[in-house]
This record gives C-alpha cells, sequence and structure tokens, in this order.
C-alpha cells in the first residue's frame, strides 16, 4: 500500500491566485518530506522539503505545511505563474531512498 | 555542470531482448538510484547503490539487474524485456542518504517501449 497518497489528481487555478496541492501519509516515523515539479519530458526537481520538526517551510513563493496530527502536508504556491504547470509529486524521505506519491498536475490558466 | 546524465533517451526493443540503461553524474554523489514512471503509479524505485560497492533492491526489482561501476555510473540492465517494462525510467544521484533531506538530483529520462 503506498505510504504517500496525493489524492487530487488534477488542479486548475487560474493565474494570480493560490495553488494549494495536498498529500497524506501513512508513517509517522519519518525525518523530511520533499516537492518536487516535473515537465513533460524532464526529470523531476526539488522545488522544497520540510522536516519533521517543523510546521513550516518557505521559500519564495513556495509554502509547505505540515500537519503531524492529521499526517498531512501541503504545498501552497502563491501567486501561481503560467510556467508553475506541471506535475508536482510529494516525497517521504525511507531509508536510503525517496517514496514518491502519484503525482497532481497542476494547470495554471492566464 | 551536466548533473545525471542518462543514456540512450528512447530505445525500442522487442520481447526478451536485452539491453543496458547507462547514467552518469559529475556531482560526486556517494548514492544513485533508479526509478521507473508508468501513467497514474507516480516514480517507484527499482534500485538503489547507496555507496560505491553496494546495491539494494527497491520496490520494483524484479526482471532488472543493476551495477555500480564506480562512483560516478550506475546501469540497470533488464536482461529478458517483457512488455510490463515499458516505461519512462529515471536515475537520480544524492549526496548522501544520511545528508538532511537526502535531495535527489534526477537525469531527464529513458524512454523505454518493449513491443
Amino acid at each position: 500500500d503506498q505510504q504517500v497518497k496525493q489524492n487530487s489528481p488534477s488542479l486548475s487555478v487560474q493565474e494570480g491566485r493560490i495553488s494549494i496541492l495536498n498529500c497524506d501519509y501513512t508513517n509517522s516515523m519519518f525525518d523530511y518530506f520533499l516537492w518536487y515539479k516535473k515537465y513533460p519530458a524532464e526529470g523531476p526537481t526539488f522545488l522544497i522539503s520540510i522536516s519533521s520538526i517543523k510546521d513550516k517551510n518557505e521559500d519564495g513563493r513556495f509554502t509547505v505545511f505540515l500537519n503531524k496530527s492529521a499526517k498531512h502536508l501541503s504545498l501552497h504556491i502563491v501567486p501561481s505563474q503560467p510556467g508553475d504547470s506541471a506535475v508536482y509529486f510529494c516525497a517521504e524521505r525511507s531509508g536510503y531512498a525517496l517514496n514518491f506519491g502519484k503525482g497532481t498536475s497542476l494547470l495554471v490558466t492566464p | 555542470n551536466a548533473g545525471v546524465t542518462q543514456t540512450p533517451k528512447f530505445q525500442v526493443l522487442k520481447t526478451g531482448q536485452s539491453m543496458t540503461l547507462q547514467c552518469a553524474q559529475d556531482m560526486n554523489h556517494n548514492s544513485m538510484y533508479w526509478y521507473r514512471q508508468d501513467p497514474g503509479m507516480g516514480l517507484r524505485l527499482i534500485y538503489y547503490s547507496a555507496s560505491e560497492g553496494t546495491t539494494d533492491k527497491g520496490e520494483v526489482p524484479n526482471g532488472y539487474n543493476v551495477s555500480r561501476l564506480n562512483k560516478r555510473e550506475f546501469s540497470l540492465r533488464l536482461e529478458s524485456a517483457a512488455p510490463s517494462q515499458t516505461s519512462v525510467y529515471f536515475c537520480a544521484s544524492s549526496e548522501a542518504p544520511s545528508a538532511g533531506a537526502n535531495v535527489l538530483t534526477f537525469g531527464a529520462g529513458s524512454r523505454l517501449t518493449v513491443l
């Protein structure tokens, strides 16, 4: 059973608005969660991470929130831009590797 | 700075044929990984090498073998390709699995079709 779940396959947002991408997890014993962004025909690229000792991490337009009691994390993109249109993966650091969710495809419309 | 380089970018095989996907990184990373991406399945770990000289199975290792040739190179071999191995394969590397978040740097991918 997948340990990291992204239940929304797709999301459409207008340019300038906030995009919120969600991720649920089952394993309480984690160190880090990471978000990756992937454009078609390219490899995933690292976006932002959060450690288990934090509730929030911010980097420019990107903020990740961690709710440990709900086993839920979210990525906020504010303001959204057309160039943000991509597939976003959340990943859990698991031992020596990362376990990825299935991804959410974000479309930012002008 | 090339980062992670994968070859070939595209390959078409017939069932039963063999092939090797090559991966090289120039970031002096200790750990290397092979993932596959299938529609609706996300990225699944095939094999990884935590350090030079070691390899370990991931979530979906059946039908694959790997070789950590040296610190820079990590190859993935399909001995007898099957249509179920049609996928996009990504190689990745990281400084060390114990280094904080263990951020992986990915290559551009190799698209493999098995007929």
